[in-house]
């Protein structure tokens, strides 16, 4: 199983409204990623977690919360988003090691998010 | 820090013929990998090939195949006998072998083949 799934496809929110992204991986992957993509540009990392610890966090403003329950789930909460957060949110994860270069990232299908 | 450079916005190639996407980049590491990665349209990014810096040899998968030039900081991916379903963007990506997780990606080629 080389999957890495998504939910929901598509969410459309309001400004005030609180909602959450979920990723999936049961590839005992130990590293996962939240990256943004606007259209026609590339991903742009916003946070990983190695071992279910936040490792990187790329200066993202607080109204988006990454939560890692366990080492195969990744959830993105948001929170009094603005239109400008309005892309496709692509999770990842990986393998964690010695030659972490060379770790192929394992992409999910992204929610395509909404900010009305 | 580390920059990739891939300066080919859009490219179009007819269908069964050869293209050559470019990519540089440049890091003052000694030692890490090289990507492509492919996101057709509405669809997940997957990764075409992988290279790592210390192998003089040109990695290559089936019709895809890359031309490493350490010296150059250049990485090119040639796709011989192009079909349809190569339609996409292609992401030139560096990661250093030590270090963090993080992944420093180029801006882009859209690819079309035309059939």
């Amino acid at each position: 199983d080389t999957e890495v799934t998504q939910t929901p496809k598509h969410l459309v929110m309001g400004m005030t409204n609180k909602k959450s992204l979920k990723c999936e991986q049961h590839m005992g992957h130990r590293a996962m990623y939240w990256y943004k993509q606007k259209a026609k540009k590339p991903p742009e990392l916003m946070f990983v977690y190695s071992y279910e610890k936040l490792s990187i966090n790329e200066s993202v403003p607080s109204r988006f919360s990454p939560e890692c329950p366990n080492s195969s789930l990744l959830n993105l909460h948001l929170h009094a988003l603005q239109p400008e957060d309005s892309a496709l949110y692509l999770c990842a994860s990986s393998q964690v090691g010695v030659r972490l270069g060379s770790y192929e990232q394992y992409f999910g299908p992204g929610t395509r998010l909404t900010v009305t | 820090a580390q920059t990739v450079t891939q300066s080919q916005p859009e490219m179009s190639v007819q269908e069964a013929e050869t293209v050559t996407l470019s990519c540089t980049y440049d890091t003052s590491e000694s030692n890490y990998y090289l990507f492509w990665y492919k996101q057709p349209p509405s669809r997940q990014m997957i990764l075409v090939i992988r290279q790592e810096a210390y192998k003089q040899q040109n990695a290559t998968e089936n019709r895809f195949s890359v031309n490493f030039q350490k010296a150059a900081k250049s990485f090119s991916l040639k796709i011989s006998d192009s079909q349809l379903g190569d339609t996409a963007m292609y992401f030139c990506a560096f990661r250093p072998n030590f270090g963090n997780e993080k992944l420093t990606f180029g801006t882009g080629t859209r690819l079309t083949i035309i059939p």
